[in-house]
């Protein structure tokens, strides 16, 4: 069975501080990782997709990268428009088109 | 504008009552899917379709039903038999390996 862990739960930053955002998975052969935003009472903002272990992408303060185990999303000098629940799911080679998500990790920026 | 449309946003439902939710997209996407957000929960898989009149069960299709009649629609209808319908529910669909998602409709069951 597919599982998606990220941690932490919840993490709150000051202006500017960087961190990152972990994403463990286990996969029956991965076909691809993806990465969302999600403001309360909407929809998942599509960030990311990864498909193999060494890959990085890049967006504005956003930096995602890929191992054989584990994702990590990092935020560099974030603003408080950088907060929002940051959603991590994976989809298996072969196995239903559907994505396998974690809880999320809320995060607040504080100005 | 391309993009996901559901409706309504927001849906009060009285116990008892069938209820469909409507997912219309003009990305010309081939595959769709329905999920349900739970507070504290990820995202679960309802039913997807890869194809016109074609669709499946995803992990906690119970109590529910799908129709795929048209590239561009996939309405999702809540029945009686779902036993905790109160939920956020988000419908996507896949193009170049990327998913995107509608703004999503909030049901709760009186």
């Amino acid at each position: 069975e597919d599982q998606v862990t990220q941690s932490p739960e919840a993490l709150r930053l000051q202006e500017g501080e960087s961190s990152s955002l972990n994403c463990s998975y286990t996969v029956s052969g991965l076909r691809g990782l993806f990465w969302y935003r999600q403001d309360p009472g909407k929809g998942p903002e599509f960030l990311f997709t990864l498909y193999s272990a060494g890959e990085e992408k890049e967006k504005e303060r956003l930096k995602a990268t890929l191992t054989k185990k584990e994702s990590f999303l990092h935020i560099t000098a974030p603003k408080p428009e950088d907060s929002a629940t940051y959603l991590c799911a994976v989809q298996a080679r072969g196995g239903a088109d559907g994505l396998t998500f974690g809880k999320g990790t809320h995060l607040i920026i504080q100005p | 504008d391309g993009g996901i449309t559901q409706s309504p946003k927001y849906l009060f439902r009285k116990e008892g009552q069938n209820v469909t939710l409507s997912c219309e997209q003009n990305l010309n996407h081939d595959a769709m899917y329905w999920y349900r957000q739970d507070p504290g929960q990820g995202l679960r898989l309802i039913y997807y379709s890869q194809i016109v009149n074609d669709f499946q069960k995803g992990d906690i299709a119970e109590g529910y039903s799908v129709s795929r009649e048209k590239k561009e629609s996939f309405p999702l209808t809540v029945t009686s038999a779902q036993k905790n319908p109160t939920a956020f529910y988000l419908c996507a669909s896949t193009g170049n390996n990327e998913q995107f998602f509608g703004p999503g409709t909030r049901l709760t069951v009186l």
